[in-house]
């Protein structure tokens, strides 16, 4: 079964810091990876994602992720946060052909302090 | 640019009430889902369907039905409200491809509250 870890449900950075959300998978096959925010009110919007080609992946918004599959993460990271990326983001993991389903962690709430 | 719409932002509804909560995408995606989100809880899957009239239960389903009579529309229906379905409502589509699906699409939500 798959399943996805968020670590820390709220992080708290200065502006201009480096940002990093933390996501750990668990899947038992090639799974695809998503990193989705979410604004107060608001749908989520996809920022990235990986499907099994570069391990290193450039989202929007000046944010990137990277696959490690030794370590089963895929952590999102930003060199400097700006007062505009304080959200909620998502961790998601979809996997397995003919499947449909995805699995959501269960969020981090970044706050950007000035 | 891609849509997903759904029907209400914001609904406030009494007990036993029925509930209808639309969502139409313009995308030609084969794949729809309703998600519920609860504070702590992240998104928890209610139905989805891969195909006009099919339908399948995700982790959540109770108290929920859907339908899906065309492509572009999914509903997902509240046959008697109950307080604990006070929540925000999100649907999302995506496309099959390469006999997986790809990323979501997620509509802006609607928060509901059952009184």
């Amino acid at each position: 079964a798959q399943s996805v870890t968020q670590l820390g449900s709220h992080v708290s950075v200065s502006e201009g810091a480096l940002v990093l959300l933390r996501c750990n998978y668990s899947s038992s096959v090639p799974p695809y990876l998503f990193w989705y925010v979410q604004y107060p009110n608001q749908g989520l919007q996809l920022l990235l994602k990986y499907t099994s080609a570069a391990t290193l992946v450039k989202g929007i918004n000046g944010f990137e992720a990277e696959f490690k599959k030794s370590e089963t993460s895929f952590h999102l990271t930003k060199p400097s946060a700006h007062m505009s990326d304080a959200a909620e983001y998502f961790c998601a993991v979809s996997g397995g052909s003919g499947t449909y389903k995805y699995i959501f962690g269960t969020g981090t709430r970044l706050k950007v302090l000035a | 640019d891609v849509k997903v719409t759904q029907s209400s932002r914001y609904l406030v509804k009494r007990t036993g009430e029925k509930v209808f909560l639309e969502c139409v995408q313009d995308m030609d995606h084969e794949n729809m889902f309703w998600y519920r989100q609860d504070p702590g809880l992240g998104l928890r899957l209610i139905y989805f369907s891969y195909d006009v009239k099919m339908k399948e239960k995700g982790d959540i389903p109770e108290g929920y039905s859907v339908s899906r009579e065309k492509k572009e529309r999914f509903s997902l229906i509240l046959e008697s409200a109950s307080t604990n379905q006070t929540s925000m409502y999100l649907c999302a589509s995506s496309q099959h491809r390469e006999g997986r699906t790809g990323e979501l699409f997620f509509g802006e939500g609607s928060r509901l509250t059952v009184l």
